[in-house]
């Protein structure tokens, strides 16, 4: 069955510096790969969606990649800042088709100043 | 303006009780979602809906039945609550999944449902 994994253990990172967050899956070749936002107490909010063809995709101060042959997508999000702290969660569409998503169980950030 | 919103936001309940949990979506898409949001953070899709019809339900309890009274709208009804089903359920909806796949979805902020 399809496997998602990412960092289980907090990436904790000083302000100014990249993070870097991994989402790793098996058993599986999806169409695309999201990735959402989601803070305390609140719904993740969706960040970016990169597709089977792309390798890469920007907006702003995020990157992500994805590496089909890998089967691995990273996050990057550059010149980090306190307000970038929160979960990261890599979602993937699954078998069965219509817009349905497999999630990851996120990793957290923390930026420290 | 909530684009997605999910009433109530916290759910104390007994064992054995029935419960629904509401939700709206003023985004104007045609595809609603629960999902369930366990202890440990892992988000779980329950159920989809497009334009009222049923896409996806995945292995769910019988106990707990969705309802799309409109495009706008997909309540949740729970009968006969257990200590399992504390969590976290949150709605989402999106753009028509059909023809193209990959639509964002838009979350609201859940519902934290604890059972005594």
């Amino acid at each position: 069955s399809q496997k998602i994994e990412q960092n289980s253990e907090a990436l904790n990172i000083q302000e100014g510096k990249t993070a870097t967050l991994t989402c790793n899956y098996t058993n599986y070749s999806p169409a695309y790969l999201q990735w959402y936002r989601q803070d305390p107490g609140r719904g993740p909010v969706f960040l970016l969606l990169i597709r089977e063809n792309e390798k890469e995709k920007r907006k702003e101060r995020l990157k992500v990649t994805f590496d089909t042959t890998l089967k691995q997508s990273l996050f990057h999000i550059t010149a980090s800042q306190p307000a970038d702290s929160a979960t990261y969660l890599c979602a993937l569409d699954s078998t069965g088709g219509g817009n349905k998503l497999t999630f990851g169980t996120g990793t957290q950030l923390k930026v420290e100043l | 303006d909530t684009a997605v919103s999910q009433t109530p936001k916290y759910l104390v309940t007994q064992m054995g009780n029935d419960k629904s949990i509401k939700c709206e979506q003023n985004l104007g898409h045609d595809t609603m979602y629960w999902y369930k949001q366990d202890s440990k953070k892992f988000l779980k899709i329950m159920f989809s809906y497009n334009n009222k019809e049923l896409i996806i339900n995945e292995t769910v309890p019988n106990r707990f039945s969705p309802k799309s009274p409109d495009k706008a709208h997909l309540n949740l009804h729970i009968n006969s609550l257990e200590l399992g089903d504390s969590a976290v359920y949150f709605c989402a909806s999106s753009q028509d999944l059909r023809p193209s796949r990959g639509q964002p979805q838009h979350f609201g902020d859940g519902t934290r449902l604890s059972i005594l």
